[in-house]
This record gives C-alpha cells, sequence and structure tokens, in this order.
C-alpha cells in the first residue's frame, strides 16, 4: 500500500466548476497535510496546509481533514485554466523527529475553457 | 535574490562527468532538503539537513554526495552517473519546528 495515494488522472473539469482532488494516507500518526500545485516543467509551490479536522478555506481553495477515515481534499472554486496543474498531496508526522514529508504522484487537473 | 535558488536550472552530463548542484535559501530558514522527482514517479526523499547536520539519508547511492557548509547553501556533488539518474532535482527549505517546505525552481538534469 502506497503512503500517500492520489488519482493520477486526468481530471477534467469545465472553466467556472468545483474541481474536488483526493488524497488518502497510511501513516493514522500523520499530522500536517499539504497540497502542493506544480505546473508542468516547474517546482512544487505551496497553496495550501491543514493539521486539524475539518475545513481550511484561503481564496478559491478548501481544503478538508478527515483524520479517522485518513482522508484530505482539496476544492477549487470557480475552477480556472490557469488552475490547470498536477496537484501533490503531501503529509507530516512531526512526532518521529523526521522533518521530510511523504509525496502522492499527483493528480492532473484539467480545467477546460 | 528571493526564495529558494537553485543552479543550474539545465545540465546535461556524460557518466564519467563530476559535476555539482547548488541552492540557496534567502528565507532564515534552517533545514535544507534534496529531492528528485521523475517522470511518473512521487518527490523522492534524498536527503535532509538540519542547522548544517544531515539527519536523513535516503539510501541514496554513493555517486550522490550532498554537502551543507551552512543553514542557507545545500550542495549536490555528482559523480559517475547512470541515465537513469536523469531527473528534477529539486531543492526545498523549512523552518525549525514547521513543518511546510518550500521548492526552489529545480536543475533538470539529463545524463547521457
Amino acid at each position: 500500500q502506497k503512503e500517500v495515494e492520489q488519482n493520477s488522472g486526468p481530471l477534467s473539469v469545465p472553466e467556472g466548476a468545483i474541481a474536488s482532488l483526493n488524497c488518502t494516507y497510511s501513516d493514522r500518526g500523520s499530522q500536517s497535510f499539504f497540497w502542493y500545485r506544480q505546473y508542468s516543467g516547474k517546482s512544487p509551490e505551496l497553496i495550501m496546509s491543514i493539521y486539524s479536522n475539518g475545513d481550511k478555506e484561503d481564496g478559491r481553495f478548501t481544503a478538508q481533514l478527515n483524520k479517522a477515515s485518513q482522508y484530505v481534499s482539496l476544492l477549487i472554486r470557480d475552477s480556472q485554466p490557469s488552475d490547470s496543474a498536477t496537484y501533490l498531496c503531501a503529509v507530516n508526522r512531526k512526532d518521529t523527529g523526521r522533518r521530510a514529508l511523504t509525496f502522492g504522484s499527483g493528480t492532473r487537473l484539467q480545467v477546460q475553457p | 535574490e528571493t526564495g529558494v535558488t537553485q543552479t543550474p536550472r539545465h545540465l546535461v552530463m556524460g557518466m564519467t562527468n563530476k559535476k555539482s548542484l547548488k541552492c540557496e535559501q534567502h528565507l532564515g530558514h534552517n533545514a535544507m532538503y534534496w529531492y528528485k522527482q521523475s517522470a511518473k514517479k512521487p518527490l523522492e526523499l534524498m536527503f535532509v539537513y538540519n542547522f548544517k547536520e544531515q539527519t536523513e539519508n535516503n539510501s541514496v547511492p554513493s555517486r550522490f554526495s550532498p554537502e551543507c557548509p551552512n543553514s542557507s547553501h545545500l550542495f549536490l556533488h555528482l559523480h559517475t552517473l547512470q541515465p537513469e539518474d536523469s531527473a528534477l532535482y529539486l531543492c526545498a527549505s523549512s523552518q525549525g519546528g514547521r513543518a511546510e517546505q518550500y521548492f526552489g525552481p529545480g536543475t533538470r538534469l539529463t545524463v547521457t
């Protein structure tokens, strides 16, 4: 079982729609959760972080965390063609002293004009 | 300069060459990381440095040799690489106590 799993996509949504990206993780002790956006040929850019159960909103982005189900999602409202990218889910477990993030393979999002 | 910078941005090297990748962070962070990103694979952690000390080596072959002279600079020395080492090499940094990592633009390495 992969530590962090994401559907590779592509997820195709029309412009203006809500894009829903999902991620599951295997380590129940995970404490920090991140979403990165990576445009083709570019490096990952941090767009959201979430640490406690529930929703966290930032502009058009909402991150949702459910630790009981080991599930984290990212909603993008009013999707724009410029949102077309690969979205990487990453998790961290700090209590081990380990600083590194574990990444999923990413979901490719295509927003159709 | 702001954020995390990496040089060179592109590198083509033969299997017998020796080259180095450089990373510099201007964020005042104290932890730095090397990741490898190959096509169709998740980001793979290679090395972690915290306050110049290596704290993680993710079973990386010895042909990759990291160096961290201070909290702002990180190098990856390369020698006798294989074609399968061709990938995007990403440097990241973070502040102590926080898990968020910020990435540099990466070095696209091609081994011929």
